[in-house]
């Protein structure tokens, strides 16, 4: 899979919009870009994943650059729940294929 | 989302002994599942894939003879410490992906060895 970089840690004030970057330069045509986050001592979390355009959950956005060497996370008004460590990930969405962890952001929301 | 859910939550064993971690769908029949261990301050590591009926497939490192891992159902995999020692005291996490959709993440087990 394709290395991703990601920022060691960023903070947020909450109700504010949190936009966490990545960059995945040697990213393939195929493979996805996902996002997870995990909570302390909890299981992760997945939040959305994307190709090549833009998508929007309940969650959050995730923005693709057009040359699909970056993205951006965004938490749209982040609460202290959101406080994490957030999970760039490239992948081939293919049965069978694991998701490969690297140090991710740890996001902090403070009030 | 899908569930997932792993039992036991917490366990402590005494060094040597044998302790096994269940993880289920609870809503999907899961047609792989994936073994990750997580040490503190550290990210997850994945320690082996494993498919409805047969063998896992661990990863480079992974004691194969000390981390038992059976998938005996679409519903059910078992992760299985053998002789624990307590530098295998981890958090054990588990995933379940169904065909080409998202994997969904258990809970964990946090697991104590003295």
């Amino acid at each position: 899979d394709a290395k991703t970089t990601q920022p060691t840690s960023m903070d947020c004030a909450e109700g504010r919009a949190a936009n966490l970057p990545c960059n995945h330069s040697t990213i393939s045509g195929n493979e996805y870009v996902y996002w997870y986050r995990q909570i302390h001592s909890q299981g992760p979390q997945y939040i959305i994943h994307g190709l090549k355009n833009n998508e929007t959950n309940e969650m959050a956005s995730l923005i693709i650059t057009e040359d699909r060497k970056s993205s951006t996370l965004i938490l749209p008004h982040a609460t202290l729940r959101d406080t994490a460590v957030y999970y760039c990930i490239v992948r081939v969405r293919q049965a069978g294929t694991a998701l490969i962890f690297g140090k991710g952001t740890t996001l902090s929301v403070s009030s | 989302g899908a569930v997932v859910s792993q039992h036991p939550s917490r366990v402590i064993c005494k060094s040597g002994t044998s302790v096994k971690i269940e993880c289920r769908s609870l809503d999907f029949q899961a047609t792989t599942m994936f073994w990750y261990r997580q040490f503190p301050k550290q990210s997850l590591m994945l320690m082996a894939t494993s498919n409805e009926g047969s063998k896992a497939t661990y990863e480079q490192g992974v004691e194969k003879d000390k981390f038992l891992i059976n998938h005996a159902s679409l519903t059910l995999s078992t992760l299985t410490v053998t002789s624990a020692h307590p530098e295998d005291s981890s958090f054990y996490i588990c995933s379940a992906g169904r065909e080409v959709y998202e994997q969904y993440f258990g809970p964990g087990t946090r697991l104590t060895v003295t």
